[in-house]
């Protein structure tokens, strides 16, 4: 079975200050770890993928096998980066996303 | 650019009917995901198509069912509704099946449906 843990469902920053969303994950294979953002009254689209090893909009996520974690984190948040953000796995024997609980970020001015 | 589309957008129904939502690919996807997020939950996998075959089943209540048409698009049909049954749905599709694929993983997502059980 796989399973996608966000402890934080809300997390609120200042502007500027930075910003680390956790996210644990438990797969017996080899997963692909996603980050997926859904800004407000738009649809769920990818942020970034472990596989790529990429800096989008400043975020980063290290795939850490052996805490099982895949945080995202930017080291200066900005206003426009308020949206939902979701953890999701993939296993590598199937078809599916499984999504985290998601983490409401904030950032206020 | 084409993205997914979902009809309709959003659906009221009472206990015991029935309703379709329909899903459009983005053109040349050939694969397409049904979640279901309830009210401050995450997207829950319902079922998916590879092809006009089903390639995976997740937590799909035997109520509802699912085909992929030649036009590569998916309906999802709910019947006897429930009050439980009050969602987002969501239709993702995809250029190529994630099983066994390394470099793959981005789902494309609609705006989803909002079904409203009374």
């Amino acid at each position: 079975a796989q399973r996608v843990t966000q402890p934080e469902k809300l997390l609120s920053v200042f502007k500027g200050a930075p910003v680390e969303l956790k996210c644990n994950y438990s797969y017996s294979g080899s997963p692909e770890l996603f980050w997926y953002v859904q800004y407000s009254r738009q649809r769920l689209q990818l942020l970034l993928r472990h596989i790529s090893r990429e800096s989008i909009k400043g975020f980063t996520a290290d795939l850490n096998k052996g805490e099982t974690s895949f945080h995202l984190k930017k080291p200066f948040a900005q206003e426009e980066d308020s949206a939902m953000y979701y953890c999701a796995l993939s296993g590598t024997s199937g078809s599916r996303l499984t999504f985290g609980e998601g983490t409401q970020l904030t950032v206020n001015p | 650019a084409a993205g997914v589309i979902q009809s309709p957008r959003h659906l009221i129904k009472e206990k015991r009917e029935t309703a379709t939502l329909k899903c459009y690919p983005i053109p040349r996807h050939d694969t397409v995901y049904w979640y279901q997020q309830g009210p401050g939950q995450d997207p829950q996998f319902l079922i998916s198509f590879y092809e006009k075959m089903q390639s995976d089943k997740g937590s799909i209540p035997d109520r509802f069912s699912a085909q992929q048409f030649s036009d590569y698009h998916s309906e999802l049909n709910m019947s006897s509704l429930e009050l439980g049954d009050s969602a987002l749905y969501f239709c993702a599709s995809s250029p190529f099946p994630l099983i066994g694929r390394s470099n793959t993983g981005e789902l494309f997502f609609g705006e989803g449906s909002r079904l409203t059980v009374l």
